[in-house]
């Protein structure tokens, strides 16, 4: 079946630290992917996206990479900050639907 | 409207009640989408509409749960005696339809059973 699988939070770090956030599919075919970010009494924004192989999706200084040949789309971002504390949510569309993670709670502290 | 809107943006049911959740799409959008999210986990698909055509309620989780989309523009997410189990946020989602794109999110209703 299709299915998402995240990194567990939350992940912690100080500013102008380097972001990682893993996450790996499952899916047939040939599924677009994206990154959601959940800020504290919001709704769901799309971050980023990526629809074919080797494609890079990047927003706000946030980067991943769609990798076929690992089925993973890792988040990363150079040099975070405060005002990027959030849950962060993988998902991936494989037919007519989104399909999430469990999401990943980023607390960035100054 | 300018985004997905979501009312109400509260709602508190005493067990056995019934509710009604109403979500508005960005105009013009063909697919609508309902998700339940639980405290601390990821959004969990319900159902699926294109246009006033249901497709997909294979993530509903019971009986007691139904949505409408009767004129293919504004829908309704109705849970009838409700339960503890059913205490979420319930988000909707449209999107233009067109192939594998993104969907747009509301703020969701937060729903608690009491």
């Amino acid at each position: 079946g299709n299915s998402v699988t995240q990194m567990e939070g939350p992940v912690t770090l100080s500013e102008e630290a380097f972001l990682t956030i893993n996450c790996t599919y499952t899916a047939t075919g040939y599924p677009s992917l994206f990154w959601y970010v959940q800020y504290p009494g919001e709704g769901l924004q799309l971050l980023l996206k990526a629809t074919k192989a080797d494609d890079k999706g990047s927003n706000k200084g946030f980067e991943a990479t769609y990798r076929k040949e690992t089925t993973s789309f890792h988040l990363e971002k150079g040099s975070v900050q405060v005002s990027d504390s959030a849950v962060y949510f993988c998902a991936l569309i494989p037919d007519d639907k989104l399909i999430f993670g469990t999401g990943t709670r980023l607390q960035v502290f100054p | 409207g300018a985004g997905v809107s979501q009312s109400p943006r509260y709602k508190v049911a005493k067990r056995g009640q019934d509710v009604a959740l109403r979500c508005d799409p960005i105009s013009g959008h063909v697919s609508l989408f309902w998700y339940q999210q639980a405290l601390g986990q990821g959004p969990e698909f319900l159902t699926y509409f294109q246009n006033e055509a249901q497709l997909d309620k294979s993530g509903l989780p019971s009986d007691r749960f139904f949505a409408e989309r009767p004129e293919g523009s504004v829908s309704t997410l109705k849970i009838q005696r409700t339960q503890q189990e059913d205490s979420a946020v319930y988000l909707c989602a449209s999107s233009s339809g067109q192939g594998k794109t993104e969907a747009f999110f509301g703020q969701g209703t937060r729903l608690t059973v009491v």
